[in-house]
């Protein structure tokens, strides 16, 4: 079956060191990736969206990569701060399917 | 700024009764979306619609329908509520999907039913 998955684990990381969370996709070839933040209790908020003739996207501190042959998107996230801990999730898009990962939650330690 | 405002932060509704959740958007977005959100599960789509009086099953419709009467307004309903319908609740916009274009969630209502 088609899915995104995300590691469903929680990474924790040092505030200052560069966050990386991955998405891969199974049996699908989405057209464009977006990446979400999720605060809890709250709907998640776009943050970047890459297409699949892109290799890279970045928006300040935030860069997403969109690998093909692997099948994987990697969401960085530069000097990372304690503000930055929240849940992030992968969207996958083609013209009339979309499908989500679970998420992952990322926990930057002061 | 731009907004989609759901009727209900939390609810808490009894087994058997007829629930309405209401969500309206000031885009004048064309695609609306009902999810549902559960520990590990991510966002499962319930419905969406892609124009007034439209709407397409997601994955997981059993037991919801959906109206949409006007383009601003998306509005949930499960016909008679059960315990596994406790869940939280996210409608969200966008622009027309080939577009590829962010959608905009609102706050989410979490539901328990009783």
């Amino acid at each position: 079956s088609q899915k995104i998955e995300q590691n469903s684990e929680a990474l924790n990381i040092q505030e200052g060191k560069t966050a990386t969370l991955t998405c891969n996709y199974t049996n699908y070839s989405p057209a464009y990736l977006q990446w979400y933040r999720q605060d809890p209790g709250r709907g998640p908020v776009f943050l970047l969206l890459i297409r699949e003739n892109e290799k890279e996207k970045r928006k300040e501190r935030l860069k997403v990569t969109f690998d093909t042959t692997l099948k994987q998107s990697l969401f960085h996230i530069t000097a990372s701060q304690p503000a930055d801990s929240a849940t992030y999730l992968c969207l996958g898009g083609s013209n009339y399917q979309l499908i989500w990962g679970a998420g992952t939650k990322l926990i930057i330690k002061p | 700024d731009v907004k989609v405002t759901q009727s209900s932060r939390y609810l808490v509704k009894r087994t058997g009764e007829k629930v309405f959740l209401e969500c309206v958007q000031d885009m004048d977005h064309e695609n609306m979306f009902w999810y549902r959100q559960d520990p590990g599960l991510g966002l499962r789509l319930i419905y969406f619609s892609y124009d007034v009086k439209m709407k397409e099953k997601g994955d997981i419709p059993e037991g919801y329908s959906v109206s949409r009467e006007k383009k601003e307004r998306f509005s949930l309903i499960l016909e008679s509520a059960s315990t596994n319908q406790t869940s939280m609740y996210l409608c969200a916009s966008s622009l027309p999907t080939g577009m590829n274009t962010e959608a905009f969630f609102g706050q989410g209502t979490r539901l328990t039913v009783v």
